[in-house]
């Protein structure tokens, strides 16, 4: 069994939708939660990062991060075609300073439509 | 954001052949850098820790003759492929950290005939 996993999806939802996005995992010693972006050829990029169980905003993105269920979710409002990426999950039980060894999900390819 | 930078973003090449994918950290010094591997549909592998000035770490599994490693200098990092075959064919990725939060490399597609 993987320690993180992701649905691969694809999921694919019209403009303007709300997209939930998530993760499960079964190491109780992550505490640094991460979701990148990935669009097709491209290397991934940060989106959200949060320690803490509970919700963490950053404009159109929401992180939620459940620890008791070992369960996190990403969503995206108001979703926008520009958004049609693959969005990984990554987690670490060490101090971010070795963020470069955070295990990660799969990915979930998310295609938004006009 | 900070930019890291690879290359090349795509090669091909034949049976038996070294490959050597640089990565740079373009505006910021990085004296560990990381290399991973992703096959189509999956996540990123970790490969190997890329220190600079000294030994890289190479992941449980992953052949340190195989997958050369030098980070000759702060912002640059290589990896060299060597006598490649069909099955090394996938998306290498670098990245580096700075103040915790890593920034990844635009990738190398790497197609071994």
């Amino acid at each position: 069994q993987k320690e993180v996993e992701q649905d691969p999806g694809p999921l694919s939802v019209p403009e303007g939708a709300i997209v939930s996005l998530n993760c499960t995992y079964s190491n109780s010693a992550f505490q640094y939660f991460m979701w990148y972006r990935q669009y097709s050829r491209k290397g991934p990029e940060l989106l959200m990062y949060t320690y803490s169980s509970g919700n963490k905003e950053d404009g159109r993105f929401t992180a939620q991060v459940d620890k008791s269920s070992k369960y996190i979710s990403l969503f995206i409002r108001d979703s926008q075609p520009s958004d049609s990426a693959t969005y990984l999950c990554a987690m670490s039980a060490i101090s971010n300073t070795n963020a470069g060894k955070s295990t990660f999900g799969d990915g979930t390819t998310l295609t938004v439509k006009p | 954001g900070a930019v890291v930078s690879q290359h090349p973003s795509w090669v091909i090449c034949k049976s038996g052949t070294s490959v050597k994918i640089e990565c740079r950290s373009l505006d910021f010094q990085a004296t560990t850098m990381f290399w991973y591997r992703q096959f189509p549909k999956q996540s990123l592998m970790l490969m190997a820790t890329s220190n600079e000035g000294s030994k890289a770490t190479y992941e449980q599994g992953v052949e340190k003759d195989k997958f050369l490693i030098n980070h000759a200098s702060l912002t640059l990092s290589t990896l060299t492929v060597t006598s490649a075959h069909p099955e090394d064919s996938s998306f290498y990725i670098c990245s580096a950290e700075l103040i915790g939060e890593l920034f990844f490399g635009e990738g190398s597609r790497l197609t071994v005939l």
